[in-house]
C-alpha cells in the first residue's frame, strides 16, 4: 500500500494566489514526521516544512504552511501569495517512528505559476 | 556552509557499462543517503549510512549495485552493470544526528544517468 499519496498530478496557479497541495498519508506507528519538499527543474530538493505527529499547532515557514489533519491523515501544503520562482515539483514525505530516518515520498505535484 | 555534492551531474552511457557516482555530504553530517527517482515519481531510498556503516540497504539491488563509505565521508555509488532501466536521477542527501531534531534531510542537486 502508498504511504503517502499525491493525488494531483498539475497544478496552475494565478500570481499572487494561494494554492493547496494535498497530500495524505497511510501509517500505524504513532510517532511520525511528515515533510514537505520543493524540487526545481535544476533537480534538488529543497526542504520546505515539517510536522511532526505529535505537534499540536500546524506548522507554518513564511509562505509555507501546513494543514494537518490527523484524524483525517492528512497533511496538505498551502503556498500563498504565490511567485513565479514557486513553480516546481513538490513532494509530500514521512517517516515513520522517533528514529527511523527512511522518507517515504509521494508521486509529486507540478505546480506552475502564471504571470 | 557547502551543501551536499554530486558528481557528475549528467551521465550517459551504453547499457552493460559500469558507472560510479560520487556524493560528499555537508561537513559533520554522520547520516548519508543515496535515492534514485524515476521519471515523474518521488525519490526512493537505496542505502543508508551512519557515518561508515551501512545500516539500511535493503532496497539495494545487490546483484549489480554496490556503495561505499569508507572514512565516513564522502561516498561512491557504483552500477555495474548498468541496465536500460537504471535510467534515472540519482540522488545523495545527508543529515545531522540529534535526539531534539527531526534531522531533516539536505539533498545534492543528483546525478542525472541515460543508458542507451
Amino acid at each position: 500500500a502508498q504511504k503517502i499519496t499525491q493525488t494531483q498530478p498539475g497544478m496552475f496557479v494565478q500570481e499572487k494566489e494561494a494554492v493547496t497541495l494535498d497530500c495524505t498519508y497511510d501509517t500505524s506507528d504513532p510517532s511520525y514526521g511528515l515533510f514537505w519538499y520543493k524540487q526545481p527543474s535544476s533537480g534538488e530538493m529543497i526542504f520546505l516544512i515539517y510536522q511532526g505527529s505529535y505537534d499540536q499547532q500546524n506548522a507554518t515557514e513564511g509562505r509555507y504552511s501546513l494543514n494537518f489533519q490527523k484524524a483525517r491523515k492528512s497533511a496538505n501544503l498551502v503556498i500563498s501569495a504565490s511567485q513565479l520562482g514557486d513553480s516546481a515539483m513538490y513532494f509530500c514525505a514521512m517517516r515513520e517512528g522517533r528514529h527511523d530516518y527512511k522518507l517515504s515520498f509521494g508521486a509529486g505535484t507540478t505546480v506552475t505559476v502564471r504571470a | 556552509e557547502a551543501g551536499v555534492v554530486q558528481s557528475p551531474r549528467y551521465k550517459i552511457i551504453e547499457k552493460k557499462q559500469p558507472v560510479a557516482f560520487w556524493c560528499n555530504p555537508i561537513s559533520g553530517h554522520n547520516t548519508l543517503y543515496w535515492y534514485r527517482q524515476n521519471l515523474g515519481q518521488g525519490p526512493e531510498l537505496l542505502i543508508r549510512y551512519e557515518n561508515e556503516e551501512a545500516v539500511d540497504d535493503s532496497q539495494l539491488p545487490k546483484d549489480r549495485f554496490s556503495a561505499e563509505r569508507l572514512k565516513g565521508v564522502d561516498s561512491t555509488l557504483k552500477i555495474q552493470p548498468a541496465e536500460l532501466g537504471d535510467s534515472a536521477v540519482y540522488l545523495c542527501a545527508s543529515s545531522p544526528y540529534s535526539l531534539y531534531s527531526y534531522n531533516e534531510q539536505f539533498f545534492g542537486p543528483g546525478t542525472r544517468l541515460t543508458v542507451l
